[in-house]
């Protein structure tokens, strides 16, 4: 597509519900990165995508929190057992690769709220 | 552990002048330097990237960056009411991992 789609755009969900937030990535992006911004904060990696290789997880701040793309495309973020500290937005972002030059593009963003 | 710093601001500048915004970074390897521009509510989007030592100029936007001294800096001439934002500075390091820093909130006073 012409830019990061994330989807959805707001979710409003209820405390120990699980919830799926997908991201598609620009057509040809080998690179998919996920992050998460609370309100007034930095951006806080969570996991990174590229090509085939094994993805980085280092940024997951729990077990409930997983991530996979299939395909080399579309990626879902699950949060399991959702707790109020998780609402936040969650941005996803794509790049042609990861050398030097490759900018990264993100989506608008799904908006979490935990209630 | 490899940082990225910024002053969170807010950085107060009055409209027409040059606002001019910094950020250091810890890792010697890292190799390319990117500018965001984040308006509140919405996600970020790339103003500049710089990998060369040296200025790089795209409109009223120059990106700076001192490899020896290890600092990035963006430079926003004839500042509007509309360049207010938070503004991303990340580096890209020797193992092409992002690096990014909290963002400098800038106020561009009518």
């Amino acid at each position: 597509g012409a830019g990061v789609s994330q989807s959805p755009s707001n979710k409003v969900t209820e405390k120990g519900k699980d919830v799926e937030l997908r991201c598609d990535p620009i057509s040809g992006h080998t690179a998919l990165y996920w992050y998460r911004q609370s309100l007034g904060q930095g951006l806080e990696f969570l996991i990174y995508f590229q090509g085939n290789s094994a993805p980085d997880k280092s940024g997951l701040p729990s077990d409930r929190f997983s991530a996979e793309r299939t395909g080399g495309s579309v990626s879902t973020l699950t949060i399991q057992r959702t707790q109020q500290e998780d609402s936040a937005v969650y941005l996803c972002a794509s790049s042609l690769g990861v050398t030097s030059g490759n900018t990264i593009y993100f989506g608008e963003g799904s908006w979490l709220t935990v209630v | 552990q490899k940082e990225v710093e910024q002053n969170s601001g807010p950085l107060s500048v009055p409209e027409g002048a040059i606002a001019s915004l910094n950020c250091t970074y810890s890792d010697r390897g890292s190799q390319s330097f990117f500018w965001y521009r984040q308006y509140s509510g919405k996600s970020p989007e790339l103003i500049m990237f710089i990998y060369s030592n040296g200025d790089k100029e795209d409109g009223r936007f120059t990106a700076q960056l001192n490899k020896a001294s290890q600092y990035v800096s963006l430079l926003i001439r004839d500042s509007q009411p509309s360049d207010s934002a938070t503004y991303l500075c990340a580096g890209r390091d020797s193992n092409y991992q992002l690096i990014w820093g909290a963002g400098t909130k800038l106020i561009i006073k009518p």
